[in-house]
C-alpha cells in the first residue's frame, strides 16, 4: 500500500466550527489531491497540489481551503463547517503529472451537526 | 460537464464465474483511464490502467478493453472470488494538462458462494 496517513480517520463536529484534516505520505510524491466521496456523486475533486506551495482549486473547492508547506503533508481546512460539507475526505498522491495512477488513503469521515 | 458513468449501479456474481463491469464516458479527448477498487471503509485502491493508444490491457486476473469508437470501457475479472466483492470505479484523465481524474458513481459487485 501507498505510504498515505489520513488524520483523523473520523471526526464529528458543530456548524460553523473550522476543521482541518491531514494528508501525510512517506512516497515523497510531489503531486497531492483532495476528493470528497458522497452518495450518488463519487468522487470530486476539491483541491490540488504539484508541490509545496503550489495549489489550484478542483470542482467542489468553495469552503475549503488547501496548505502544502512540506513536500509530505497536504492540508484541508474548512474555515466555517457546514452541514453540506458532511461527507468522507480522501487525499490522494501521485508520482508523475499525467498518465500514472493517483494512490488513495483510507479516508477520514466527517460529520457536520 | 461530462463524466465518467457506469452502465449497472450493482452486479451479482457467482463465485468462479467471470465478472464484466461496464463504464461509458462522454469525453472524446480523455487519453487516460483507470480502474479502482473500493472495499468498505477504505480508499480506493489501484487496479488497472490503460492509455488510449491501445485497445486492452491485462492483468492478473483482470482485463481492460477500452472501445474509442463507442466511448465504452470494460473491466473483465476472471474466476471472481468473495475477495473481489466491492464497488469498482472507473476514471477518465479528463484534463491533459493538470491531470484530473473524473470519476464514475461506481458499480458495486457481490460475490455469491
Amino acid at each position: 500500500d501507498a505510504g498515505i496517513t489520513q488524520s483523523p480517520r473520523h471526526k464529528v463536529t458543530e456548524t460553523g466550527t473550522p476543521v482541518t484534516l491531514r494528508c501525510h505520505q512517506t512516497e515523497n510524491h510531489r503531486y497531492m489531491y483532495w476528493y470528497r466521496q458522497d452518495p450518488g456523486h463519487g468522487l470530486r475533486l476539491i483541491h490540488y497540489s504539484y508541490g509545496v506551495k503550489d495549489t489550484d482549486k478542483g470542482e467542489v473547492s468553495d469552503g475549503y481551503s488547501v496548505s502544502r508547506s512540506k513536500t509530505e503533508d497536504f492540508l484541508l481546512t474548512l474555515e466555517s463547517a457546514t452541514s453540506s460539507q458532511t461527507s468522507v475526505y480522501f487525499c490522494a498522491i501521485s508520482e508523475s503529472k499525467g498518465y500514472g495512477a493517483q494512490h488513495f488513503g483510507d479516508g477520514t469521515r466527517l460529520s457536520i451537526l | 460537464g461530462e463524466s465518467v458513468g457506469l452502465h449497472l449501479p450493482t452486479l451479482s456474481v457467482q463465485e468462479g464465474d467471470n465478472s464484466i463491469i461496464n463504464c461509458a464516458y462522454s469525453n472524446s479527448a480523455s487519453d487516460y483511464f483507470i480502474w479502482y477498487k473500493q472495499e468498505s471503509g477504505k480508499g480506493p485502491q489501484f487496479i488497472i490502467d490503460i492509455r488510449s493508444n491501445m485497445d486492452k490491457r491485462q492483468g492478473q486476473r483482470v482485463t481492460v478493453l477500452l472501445n474509442k469508437t463507442v466511448k465504452h470501457l470494460s473491466l473483465q475479472i476472471a474466476a471472481t472470488q468473495p475477495g473481489d466483492s466491492a464497488v469498482y470505479f472507473c476514471a477518465e484523465n479528463i484534463d491533459k494538462v493538470d491531470y484530473k481524474l473524473s470519476f464514475g458513481a461506481g458499480t458495486t459487485v457481490t460475490v455469491r458462494a
